[in-house]
């Protein structure tokens, strides 16, 4: 069982293209979200799923897209990419919305 | 609104003394507190949590957390530290089990164990 994985695992972008990031699990989790990681900021959630076909906006969700088409599935796009959208990207699901979260290991993105 | 604040952005620890990183939070129900840890280029990895019951958590490697209400806070504790404890670590808090709610992390506080 892989858990969470995602891809790529680093990614440099031209600042203005399209850039998806993907997220897979295999626990048949309902919940699914997305965090950006900034240094003295923690984590903050982008975007957020609570089972297939529904997905709910986060802390910071301009300049993001999601779309949960089948419980295993999270692809976060962003459509034209800005500098400020350098981070690291975390993935995460939970059996319910309310459960303990399980983490993949993260895309570094860096817009140029 | 929920919050949760971890004033200290470094813990620095010897091994084989007691350590403690503090968490406070600010919910406006019955708060459901979460310890993380972060290994260098790694993903978060849960560690403990408290819902209800017994305001002393014990988790994964040894570590314990405090659950606090009158002080609103949620320390995490270990008797003693070891050189591999050295990570990020993160306080969340989820204000209650409704779908509407969200999990909120703190800024995390980095342990530094030296042998």
């Amino acid at each position: 069982i892989a858990g969470i994985t995602q891809a790529p695992t680093s990614q440099i972008l031209a600042a203005g293209r399209r850039m998806t990031l993907r997220c897979t699990q295999d626990m048949r989790h309902n919940a699914m979200y997305w965090y950006r990681q900034d240094l003295g900021l923690g984590l903050r959630l982008i975007h957020y799923s609570n089972t297939a076909g529904t997905t709910g906006k986060g802390e910071v969700p301009d300049g993001y897209s999601v779309s949960r088409a089948n419980t295993d599935d999270f692809p976060l796009t962003l459509a034209s990419a800005v500098p400020s959208q350098t981070s690291v990207y975390f993935c995460a699901s939970s059996r319910e919305g309310k459960d303990t979260q399980y983490f993949g290991p993260g895309t570094r993105l860096t817009v140029l | 609104a929920q919050s949760v604040a971890q004033p200290e952005d470094q813990v620095n620890v010897a091994e084989g003394n007691p350590l403690t990183v503090k968490c406070t939070y600010s919910v406006s129900g019955n708060p459901y507190l979460f310890w993380y840890v972060q290994y260098p280029n790694r993903g978060l990895q849960f560690l403990l949590k408290y819902i209800t019951g017994d305001n002393l958590v014990k988790g994964s490697y040894g570590f314990e957390a405090e659950f606090n209400k009158s002080q609103t806070s949620f320390h995490l504790k270990k008797p003693s530290a070891l050189v591999s404890d050295s990570a990020l670590y993160f306080c969340a808090v989820r204000d209650g089990p409704s779908s509407a709610s969200k999990i909120i992390f703190g800024s995390g506080t980095r342990l530094s164990i030296r042998p």
